[in-house]
């Protein structure tokens, strides 16, 4: 599993409440990434990090803001929460060089917003 | 960007069928993998395998580089086979996703 836990694993939320979801990993990987999961959509890209403070935009950010202040953690934040954002999250590392590595998922977070 | 597309969208299968999944996609990539989510939402990791063939039990794989596509086996299916297989390649950006094959494999 690649040392990647996530929590909480499941949570339930109201329209309009902020939300964080974390990410830790315990192998020190340099590059974490948050995806959604939702029916018809497959897994799509939200923030990813290359290091500590250093993140980019992925192809569905809007409403979400991420951080990263140790390798370790890498938060995830509905400032505030809408129903469209209820889905799946699930957190990567990648282990590797930037040309040739292999991606690993956590085990998700299963968000409801009512 | 690139483009991944996976065939078929859907495969239904008798136990100890043997099956093929497809993965094209749309200009050359530097890595490819194939994962396996299970009914219980799990993502695992099948292979690695940006060109070339590898198996692992009764699952292999090959991927074709220079005509864009990889091939994931399944032989002598078993329910827990059952879920949706996911190809991902890179270009020069994160992983892009395919939309997946759901596969069910019935006793």
């Amino acid at each position: 599993d690649a040392g990647i836990t996530q929590s909480p694993r499941h949570k339930v939320t109201e329209t309009g409440t902020p939300v964080t979801l974390r990410c830790h990993q315990t192998e020190n990987h340099r590059y974490m990434y948050w995806y959604r999961q939702d029916p018809g959509h497959g897994l799509r890209l939200i923030h990813y990090s290359y290091g500590v403070k250093d993140t980019d935009k992925g192809e569905v950010s809007d409403g979400y803001s991420v951080s990263r202040s140790k390798t370790e953690d890498f938060l995830l934040t509905l400032e505030s929460a809408t129903s469209s954002q209820t889905s799946v999250y699930f957190c990567a590392i990648t282990e590797g060089t930037d040309l040739s590595y292999e991606q690993y998922f956590g085990p998700g977070t299963r968000l409801t917003v009512t | 960007g690139i483009q991944v597309e996976q065939s078929p969208p859907d495969l239904i299968l008798q136990e100890g069928a043997n099956s093929t999944l497809r993965c094209n996609f749309s200009d050359s990539v530097n890595n490819l993998q194939w994962f396996h989510q299970n009914p219980w939402g799990q993502l695992i990791n099948l292979f690695y395998i940006p060109s070339g063939t590898k198996q692992n039990g009764r699952l292999s794989a090959t991927t074709v580089a220079t005509e864009r596509y990889s091939l994931l086996y399944i032989s002598s299916s078993q329910t827990t086979d059952s879920g949706v297989y996911f190809c991902a390649v890179l270009e020069n950006t994160p992983l892009v996703f395919g939309k997946g094959t759901r596969l069910s494999v019935i006793a």
